[in-house]
């Protein structure tokens, strides 16, 4: 059973540019949410999607968006990047939408010179 | 205003000896999780406690989850240089989404 991958590794981006990260789910899993995680903080959640529909979203703006696929891999593009969108960004699938254990990813290593 | 405060937010002690870690909450929650998240990895699931006054055990890591349910602890038995990470709890809001404290970052020194 493959876990959750997520790609790339880490990405060096300028202030202004747009960046697409993605994310295997793993096998069977329907669900995928997204995390940022900055620097000494926990992770927070972005949005989740269920079945290729969003399902949910947190306080971030509309430049964050995302995407899920028929095979329910995913993917966060993030718009006009900001410096303080340096962080680590995770993804983590399950099986249902709501209280299933979430298996996280290694996560993307995103600084915005 | 953080909804999980966790506390303290650095720890570093010597290899075999205790400690204990904490998350509180003004809020009542149905249950409470505690990862573990090492660098380069994303967080992984110790344990959930759903009632009130639970105990749960994992090898040397005890949970409990408060009698209110607004808080909770992780205790550590004769630390070992594996338990170093970065221990973070985590509540489901009404939108059952999960919520994550800032976290705990365990040292063991060898």
């Amino acid at each position: 059973e493959t876990g959750v991958t997520q790609s790339p590794t880490h990405l060096i981006k300028t202030r202004g540019q747009q960046v697409t990260l993605r994310c295997s789910s793993q096998s069977g899993h329907n669900t995928v949410s997204w995390y940022q995680q900055a620097l000494g903080q926990g992770p927070q959640f972005i949005f989740q999607y269920y079945r290729e529909e969003e399902n949910g979203r947190g306080n971030f703006p509309p430049r964050f968006s995302g995407l899920q696929f028929p095979n329910y891999s995913s993917e966060l593009n993030v718009n006009a990047l900001e410096l303080d969108d340096s962080a680590l960004y995770l993804c983590a699938s399950s099986l249902h939408a709501t209280t299933d254990t979430q298996y996280f990813g290694p996560g993307t290593r995103l600084t915005v010179l | 205003t953080q909804l999980l405060e966790q506390s303290p937010q650095f720890l570093s002690i010597q290899e075999g000896e205790n400690l204990t870690v904490y998350c509180n909450s003004s809020s009542v929650f149905s249950s409470l999780q505690w990862y573990r998240q090492e660098p380069g990895e994303g967080p992984v699931l110790l344990v959930t406690v759903v009632t009130g006054g639970e105990v749960k055990k994992l090898k040397r890591l005890t949970f409990q989850f408060g009698d209110a349910r607004k808080d909770s602890s992780l205790h550590i038995t004769a630390a070992q240089p594996g338990d170093t990470g970065l221990y973070l709890c985590a509540v489901m809001n009404r939108d059952d989404k999960i919520i994550f404290g800032k976290g705990t970052r365990l040292h063991i020194l060898p």
